[in-house]
């Protein structure tokens, strides 16, 4: 069982905003401002999409961003594209022995 | 451009070891601190454990399933990280991705992963 909840799935068709909620305790996201949300696609490496909340590195569309709201983090991804479709993890710093925890993954399908 | 390589995996045993290394390159490797992220087949990603850069202590965290049995090091001159895993279990089967830690514990970039088969 991870430490972050995520939904297991979201769907939605192209052009539509979506968003993927990653819920923690006080310990976690609701603590630090230490949330980051990573891009997986089939086969490959997982690619930093947002850190420390709702900072974008360098060429991540901007149709993606990030939130926070007490202990639960969001991931929102505006106007959907095809090359979307992927698995989205969040994570956070905790201060358990842990040092850092994953959700347990969101599978995004474009309709 | 940032590159991170992994290598080393394999079949091992239960109750064996293997050592991955990761070659960098692309960015100061001395200055920065560095991760091992694993994924289990099928499932999500599990933060493993972290080396510091020796300017912030050269310490090391790790998380509670592989204490005591995995340890990571650094060769700053040969700008490659390592994970020396111990007493293997069946559980340790992943896919093992190093990554570099960022200023906000998240990981800006990851290698292409090694998998780790732990089978009799």
């Amino acid at each position: 069982q991870s430490a972050l909840t995520q939904p297991a799935s979201v769907s939605g068709s192209p052009g539509q905003s979506i968003t993927i909620s990653c819920t923690g305790t006080s310990s976690d996201v609701g603590g630090y401002n230490y949330v980051s949300w990573y891009q997986q696609h089939p086969g490959k490496a997982p690619k930093l999409m947002i850190y420390e909340v709702s900072n974008r590195p360098s060429g991540v569309p901007d149709r993606f961003s990030g939130s926070k709201s007490g202990n639960t983090a969001s991931l929102t991804i505006s106007g959907l594209q095809a090359e979307d479709e992927a698995d989205y993890y969040c994570s956070s710093y905790t201060s358990s022995s842990t040092h850092v925890v994953f959700g347990g993954g969101t599978k995004l399908t474009v309709l | 451009e940032v590159q991170l390589v992994e290598s080393g995996g394999g079949l091992v045993k239960p109750g064996g070891s293997l050592r991955l290394s990761c070659a960098a390159s692309g960015f100061t490797f001395s200055n920065a601190w560095m991760s091992w992220v694993r994924q289990a087949p099928g499932k999500g990603l599990e933060w493993v454990g972290r080396i510091k850069s020796k300017t912030d202590g050269g310490t090391t965290d790790y998380a509670a399933p592989v204490k005591g049995r995995f340890t990571i090091s650094r060769d700053d001159s040969k700008n490659t990280l390592y994970l020396q895993m111990n007493s293997l279990k069946t559980e340790d089967t992943a896919v093992y991705y190093c990554t570099t830690e960022g200023d906000g514990y998240n990981h800006d970039y990851w290698g292409q992963g090694t998998l780790v088969t732990v089978s009799s």
